[in-house]
């Protein structure tokens, strides 16, 4: 296992249509993290799933957003009628939770999203 | 909401120097964690601090745990050109369930 794999690693769309983006965790972590960073700030949070759960949304991830974890491996970020505000690097990490204690989350390469 | 405060923004160094860098919490924190960012990669965690007042390394890094648990900070000693980055600090509070809060980071340069 390589790591978390993100895909794409870029996307260009126009204002209005969505996107989809897609998240491999590492393959026995059963905690998967997606995060947003614009330009020159540090990642914000948005949301995480234990399995196929999701644990818990931050208030940044509005209605036009949707993120799953179907079957508790891989994790989809959809966004739906895109804005210009949504222009940013989309962050997925994973990390183990177990009976000892957690892992730290490691990050993805990220999904960079320019909204035109 | 929890917020982070990170100084310097910015710092340009001559190889072989020192870099110190902090992070200052409104609120107090129960783990810390530092992450290297380069260009076009997701962050990399260097390291991770669990314990008011623990002091940690990783190679040539240092960091730690502040004892009030509302700061923290990173050394790195006789940097090198690869060291070039953005170095953020990041935190989980007593309410913070899983969620991290990162500090706006610090763009480290190194000049050869």
């Amino acid at each position: 296992d390589t790591g978390v794999s993100q895909d794409p690693r870029h996307k260009i769309t126009k204002r209005g249509q969505n996107v989809t983006f897609r998240c491999d965790p590492i393959s026995e972590h059963n905690r998967l993290y997606w995060y947003r960073q614009t330009l020159g700030q540090g990642p914000e949070f948005l949301t995480y799933f234990q399995n196929e759960a999701q644990l818990e949304k931050s208030r940044l991830l509005s209605d036009r957003f949707s993120a799953e974890r179907p079957k508790g491996s891989f994790s989809t970020l959809e966004i739906q009628r895109t804005e210009q505000g949504d222009s940013a690097m989309y962050l997925c990490a994973s990390s183990l939770k177990g009976w000892w204690g957690n892992t730290e989350a490691f990050f993805g390469q990220g999904t960079r999203l320019t909204v035109v | 909401g929890q917020q982070l405060n990170q100084s310097p923004q910015s710092m340009f160094i001559q190889e072989g120097e020192d870099v110190s860098m902090n992070c200052t919490s409104s609120s107090i924190f129960n783990t810390w964690l530092w992450y290297k960012q380069d260009p076009g990669e997701g962050p990399v965690l260097l390291i991770a601090l669990y314990k008011a007042g623990e002091l940690t390394s990783n190679g040539r890094l240092t960091a730690q745990f502040g004892i009030t648990r509302k700061d923290s900070f990173l050394n790195i000693s006789a940097s090198i050109p690869s060291d070039v980055g953005i170095y953020f600090c990041a935190g989980r509070g007593e309410t913070s369930g899983s969620r991290l809060t990162f500090g706006e980071g610090t763009q480290l340069t190194v000049n050869p």
